[in-house]
């Protein structure tokens, strides 16, 4: 298995332009994760959708962040528009479910650089 | 809710010397805990879990942890580090009946020759 994919691995862009973030689950898991990555706060999780169906958006900075899950296989996380705070790695992640246990299986993020 | 602290922030040993990383949790609920590891330009990778049974759990590249109820601990250890353990380690907690990891802030591991 491929693992889950992330693209793009690097994003510069400019304040105020809209941002897409990418993400393949690993095929068969059911349950997908956005996480974000800073110096400051660490690692948080963003949203979390089970079947295509987004369950807890509490952790979306604010309305500027969107996510869309439109089937089993694709997950996209948009920013629009960009600020600089927003700079930091995005990682997705996969599992089986969300049942007494299941590994979170996490691709390799989208450092995104907002100027 | 629940909440990880990770005592160190930064840990540098020599090769070939043990290694403890310290991590403490708070949860008013029973809770399962991992352990991360991130290598530089990469995703996390679990090295180890504690669902339930032993307190004593061994994961990938000899690495253990052990998990104390009282102290609300899990410490993770290696008896003999190599460079290539070179590497971000998170430790994360969850409750039992939640899906939610909640991480820790990370500690830099650097394994000096």
């Amino acid at each position: 298995d491929a693992g889950v994919i992330q693209s793009p691995r690097h994003e510069v862009t400019e304040m105020g332009q809209e941002v897409t973030l990418r993400c393949k689950p690993i095929s068969g898991h059911n349950s997908l994760f956005w996480y974000r990555q800073t110096m400051m706060r660490g690692l948080e999780l963003l949203i979390y959708f089970n079947n295509n169906v987004p369950i807890d958006d509490s952790g979306m900075p604010e309305d500027r962040f969107s996510a869309k899950m439109p089937n089993a296989s694709f997950s996209t996380l948009k920013i629009q528009p960009s600020e600089p705070r927003d700079s930091a790695v995005y990682f997705c992640a996969s599992s089986l479910g969300t049942g007494r246990y299941n590994e979170q299986f996490f691709g390799p993020g989208t450092r995104l650089t907002v100027l | 809710a629940q909440s990880v602290t990770q005592l160190d922030s930064q840990v540098p040993v020599f090769e070939e010397a043990p290694v403890e990383l310290r991590c403490n949790y708070s949860s008013s609920v029973s809770v399962y805990l991992f352990w991360y590891v991130q290598y530089p330009n990469q995703g996390l990778q679990l090295l180890l879990k504690y669902l339930s049974g032993s307190t004593l759990v061994k994961g990938i590249n000899g690495f253990e942890a052990e998990f104390n109820k009282s102290q609300t601990s899990f410490h993770l250890r290696k008896p003999s580090v190599h460079i290539s353990d070179t590497a971000e380690y998170f430790c994360a907690v969850s409750e039992i009946s939640n899906y939610k990891l909640t991480f820790g802030k990370g500690t830099l591991l650097t394994v000096n020759p």
